[in-house]
């Protein structure tokens, strides 16, 4: 069975502060792909990231950068210097190849100026 | 430009009373998916279909319909609403499932 969790519900920072965004995923599947979305309180989904199983080099742009540890099946992401536009709910979500996505809960994160 | 569309954005109903969200993608996309998200539990998925006439149920599927009658629409039909359908609903196409592209979501209130 496939599975995400994200066991931060919410955060709260103050700007300029650094933060990270936890994601643990289940899968027996060798093959899948990591995303992180982006969900502002308007509500559309923004794509951040994907990431395949075979690419565990970790990627930074800009402000953010992912984590990806296959040993840990974790795949964490951290933003640089938090501004209040980052205030958002951030999904994780895994997606073994040919299958659909599975989805995290979400973590709400608050950045007050 | 590359979208996928749903329609209405936002939509206040009564029990009972049929409804449709339309959703429609101009890329040609075989895969096609409805999500719904409720807080704390993230985006599951209702409905999704492999290519036109192909639908087959997600986790969630009771008390929706859909169908797949052309490649570019797949409707989402709730025939009699109930309050624990209310939710911001998610339209996603793509070449295969696991690269999908989202709608701008419909929220959906029944009273």
């Amino acid at each position: 069975a496939q599975k995400v969790t994200q066991a931060q519900t919410e955060i709260s920072v103050v700007e300029k502060e650094d933060v990270t965004l936890d994601c643990v995923y289940e899968t027996r599947d060798t093959t899948y792909y990591l995303f992180w979305y982006k969900q502002p309180p308007s509500g559309e989904l923004v794509f951040l990231i994907r990431r395949n199983s075979f690419d565990e080099q970790n990627e930074i742009s800009g402000r953010y950068s992912w984590n990806f540890q296959k040993s840990t099946s974790s795949f964490n992401f951290t933003i640089t210097a938090s501004q209040v536009v980052d205030s958002a709910v951030y999904f994780c979500a895994l997606a073994p190849y040919g299958q659909n996505f599975v989805f995290g809960p979400g973590t709400r994160l608050s950045v007050l100026p | 430009e590359a979208q996928v569309t749903q329609n209405p954005r936002y939509l206040i109903t009564v029990t009972g009373k049929k409804l449709t969200v339309t959703c429609s993608q101009n890329m040609n996309h075989e895969y096609m998916s409805w999500y719904r998200q409720d807080p704390g539990l993230g985006l599951r998925q209702i409905y999704y279909s492999m290519n036109v006439e192909v639908t087959d149920k997600g986790d969630v599927p009771e008390g929706y319909k859909v169908s797949r009658k052309e490649k570019r629409n797949f409707p989402l039909i709730l025939e009699s609403p109930s309050p624990n359908q209310t939710s911001l609903y998610f339209c996603a196409s793509s070449t295969n499932p696991s690269e999908q592209y989202f709608g701008p979501g419909t929220r959906l209130t029944v009273t």
